[in-house]
């Protein structure tokens, strides 16, 4: 059974950069997209981006000047950074393994809060 | 104003059917993207409940089902209990503006 562990600071100030880990147990990084997303207080889920084993990446057109994914294969663990955080930017963010189009394993959530 | 669209409650008492409605665009559902749902409890992560249109995963009651037509999805749970009381989220592709995974608001299913 594939499990998620997310974690990463959960408070910032406004400009700060925003860093998550998450890493995957029960299964490897190979032949999958690993996602992000990402849910707001009051509002529906965000997706970010996503990263695979060799480091390519697809990302949310909205957030892709601010975003920095990456991959770590020997400690089995994908990272996202986002620059430059405002408190549009607090929500729960999750981790998720991508097959085909579906994210079918979860993380799970991890609170991130921008205020000064 | 999430790209597609879910209304934000729907009720129902223990033993009803309810439905939960997804509207994509001709850029999404309507151009034949795939549709995929999910279920979050409680203080849970969200799980996946639908993939590929209308498949369920393995462990998930077949009181859960779900179709598409034109530019719309739509999930029917039937026989509703307590524990289907969660938020449910639709998923799709949107090839528009130069394409993104694309989430609805998520619905609130309260069991009366």
């Amino acid at each position: 059974q594939v499990q998620l562990q997310l974690w990463g600071a959960g408070q910032l100030k406004p400009s700060e950069t925003l860093s998550l880990t998450c890493a995957v147990y029960g299964g490897s990084l190979s032949g999958y997209y690993w996602s992000w997303i990402r849910q707001s207080p009051g509002k529906g889920l965000e997706w970010i981006g996503e990263i695979n084993h060799r480091g390519s990446t697809n990302n949310n057109p909205s957030l892709m000047s601010r975003i920095t994914m990456s991959v770590d294969t020997s400690k089995n663990q994908f990272s996202l950074k986002l620059h430059s955080v405002t408190a549009a930017d607090t929500a729960v963010y999750y981790c998720a393994r991508v097959t085909k189009w579906y994210r079918d394993y979860w993380g799970q959530g991890s609170l991130v809060t921008v205020s000064s | 104003q999430s790209p597609l669209t879910q209304p934000p409650s729907v009720s129902g008492a223990p033993g009803q059917r309810v439905t939960i409605s997804c509207i994509g665009s001709s850029s999404s559902i309507g151009a034949g993207y795939d549709v995929h749902w999910y279920q979050r409890l409680p203080g849970e992560a969200p799980k996946l409940l639908i993939y590929d249109d209308i498949n369920r995963p393995s462990g998930v009651p077949d009181r859960f089902s779900a179709s598409r037509s034109g530019t719309s999805a739509s999930l029917v749970i039937t026989g509703l209990q307590a524990e289907d009381e969660a938020d449910y989220y639709c998923q799709s592709y949107d090839s528009g503006v130069r394409g993104s995974v694309v989430f609805g608001g998520g619905t609130k299913l309260t069991v009366l």
